[in-house]
């Protein structure tokens, strides 16, 4: 059983809107989240994490909300640009001495000129 | 600095060839992974090193072996290929003192 998932596997918006790729875990003790970023024929990059004790943590462009109750994280792009298509994955970890990472199965975002 | 480099690029195998993975990385990093991604699964975790000389299973370690061959260097090692173990693979490494994996680019492996 999957525990992160991104429900979404693509997403569509126009340039200069605001793009909001969604992600579910189901491990409470999960304590840190991450996104990565993925172009075709690249490794993932890495693009902003959250820890469990913030709600919010914002990055120019980009802020990844958390809500622990609802075990939900969110990341915001605004203004979306077409540089920014490309896969989107989530990942979450509990801060042990591995640091193992569990990722959802990534959302394919497509900005439009 | 040229980060984490997996060699090779591309791989095409027939069922039952071995072949070994490399990953190297240049940034003095005490972990180390090896991840594989298939299509809508994300990448899940095959074997991890979290220092030079250990090396623990993570979710998906059947059919694979590892070697932490240094602090630079982790291999990941298929002794008889199937088809199953069709996929994309990354290697990543992570600094102590922080939760961000860096990647390499990737090895596309294909058995036949």
């Amino acid at each position: 059983d999957q525990q992160v998932k991104q429900n979404s596997p693509s997403l569509s918006v126009q340039e200069g809107r605001i793009s909001i790729l969604n992600c579910d875990y189901t491990n409470s003790m999960f304590d840190y989240f991450l996104w990565y970023k993925k172009y075709p024929a690249e490794g993932p990059t890495f693009l902003i994490s959250i820890s469990s004790i913030k709600d919010k943590n914002e990055d120019g462009r980009f802020t990844v909300f958390l809500n622990k109750s609802a075990k939900h994280l969110s990341l915001h792009i605004v203004p979306s640009q077409p540089g920014d298509s490309a896969v989107y994955f989530c990942a979450a970890s509990v801060n042990n001495a591995g640091n193992m990472l569990t990722f959802g199965g990534g959302t394919r975002l497509m900005v439009k000129p | 600095n040229a980060g984490v480099t997996q060699t090779p690029k591309f791989q095409v195998l027939k069922t039952g060839q071995s072949m070994t993975l490399q990953c190297a990385q240049d940034m003095n990093h005490n972990s180390m992974y090896w991840y594989r991604q298939d299509p809508g699964m994300g990448l899940r975790l095959i074997y991890y090193s979290a220092s030079e000389g250990t090396t623990d299973k993570g979710e998906v370690p059947n059919g694979y072996n590892v070697s932490r061959l240094n602090k630079r260097e982790f291999s990941l090692r298929l002794e008889s290929a199937a088809p199953s173990q069709t996929s994309v693979y990354f290697c990543a490494s992570r600094r102590t003192v922080e939760n961000i994996q860096y990647f390499g680019a990737g090895t596309r492996l294909s058995v036949l």
